[in-house]
C-alpha cells in the first residue's frame, strides 16, 4: 500500500506549546499535502511541498520534506485551542493520477 | 474560494433503501471523487470522475454508483442501503491541467446512518 503512515495517531498538549506530527510513505512522490479536519467537518487544505523543497513555512506552520527517508513533519507553533482538530498527509497516488492516498492523521487536542 | 456543498450533513436511512448523495463546486474543477471515512480506516475512494460522463472506480466502489451528467455536479447514488454504509460520506474536487497539484477542496460531509 502506498498509504501514508502519520505518527503519532493521537497527541495533546497545552496551548502555547508547539505541535510536531510526523508522515512517512512509500513511493517516490512529486509533492506532500497536509490537510486539517475538524470534528465532524470536511478536509481544509494547510499547505503543499513540493519533492524539490526541504521546507515550507506558511504562518505558524512549518512542514519539512525528506526525500531519501520518505518523511515528512508538520510543526504547529505556539499552538491554540482552535488548532484542535485532526491532520492527514496526502501524496499522489503512483504514476501520476490526479487521485491523492491520504494517512489515517494525528489527532490533536490543545488543552487551554 | 473554492465552493464544495453537499446536500445533506446528516441523513437517516431504512435499509434496503435508494440512497442519493449529491456534490456540487463552483470552480469549474474537473476532477470530482467521493470518499467514505470511518474510524481507524481513514479516508477510503469509492469513486472518482475526471470528466462529464466518465468515472472510474476507487478502492470500495462495491454497493454505490455514481452519476455526472453536468460538470459542476456528482452523485453518489447507494442502489440499496445497508447497516455497513453507515458512514462518513466526504465530496472533493481538484483541478486537472498543467499545472495541476492535486489539491483536493472538501465538501462539508454528509453523516448518513442506514438503520
Amino acid at each position: 500500500s502506498q498509504q501514508g503512515e502519520e505518527d503519532p495517531q493521537a497527541l495533546s498538549i497545552q496551548e502555547g506549546e508547539n505541535a510536531t506530527m510526523n508522515c512517512s510513505y512509500k513511493t517516490s512522490i512529486n509533492n506532500l499535502q497536509w490537510y486539517r479536519q475538524n470534528s465532524g467537518r470536511g478536509l481544509v487544505h494547510l499547505i503543499l511541498i513540493r519533492s524539490n523543497e526541504r521546507e515550507k513555512h506558511s504562518g505558524r506552520l512549518r512542514v519539512t520534506l525528506d526525500t531519501s527517508k520518505k518523511s515528512s513533519s508538520l510543526l504547529i507553533t505556539a499552538s491554540r485551542a482552535a488548532d484542535t482538530a485532526s491532520y492527514f498527509c496526502a501524496t499522489p497516488l503512483q504514476g501520476g493520477s490526479e487521485k491523492l492516498v491520504f494517512g489515517k492523521g494525528t489527532k490533536l487536542t490543545v488543552n487551554p | 474560494d473554492v465552493k464544495v456543498t453537499q446536500s445533506s450533513r446528516y441523513l437517516v436511512k431504512r435499509t434496503g433503501e435508494k440512497v442519493f448523495l449529491e456534490c456540487v463546486q463552483d470552480m469549474d474543477h474537473e476532477n470530482m471523487f467521493w470518499y467514505r471515512q470511518d474510524p481507524g480506516l481513514g479516508l477510503r475512494l469509492i469513486y472518482f470522475s475526471y470528466d462529464v460522463k466518465m468515472k472510474e472506480k476507487g478502492d470500495i466502489p462495491e454497493g454505490y454508483s455514481v452519476s455526472r451528467e453536468k460538470k459542476e455536479r456528482f452523485s453518489l447514488i447507494l442502489e440499496s442501503a445497508s447497516t455497513n454504509q453507515t458512514s462518513m460520506y466526504l465530496c472533493a474536487s481538484s483541478f486537472s491541467g498543467p499545472l495541476m497539484t492535486d489539491t483536493q477542496y472538501f465538501g462539508p460531509g454528509t453523516r448518513l446512518t442506514v438503520l
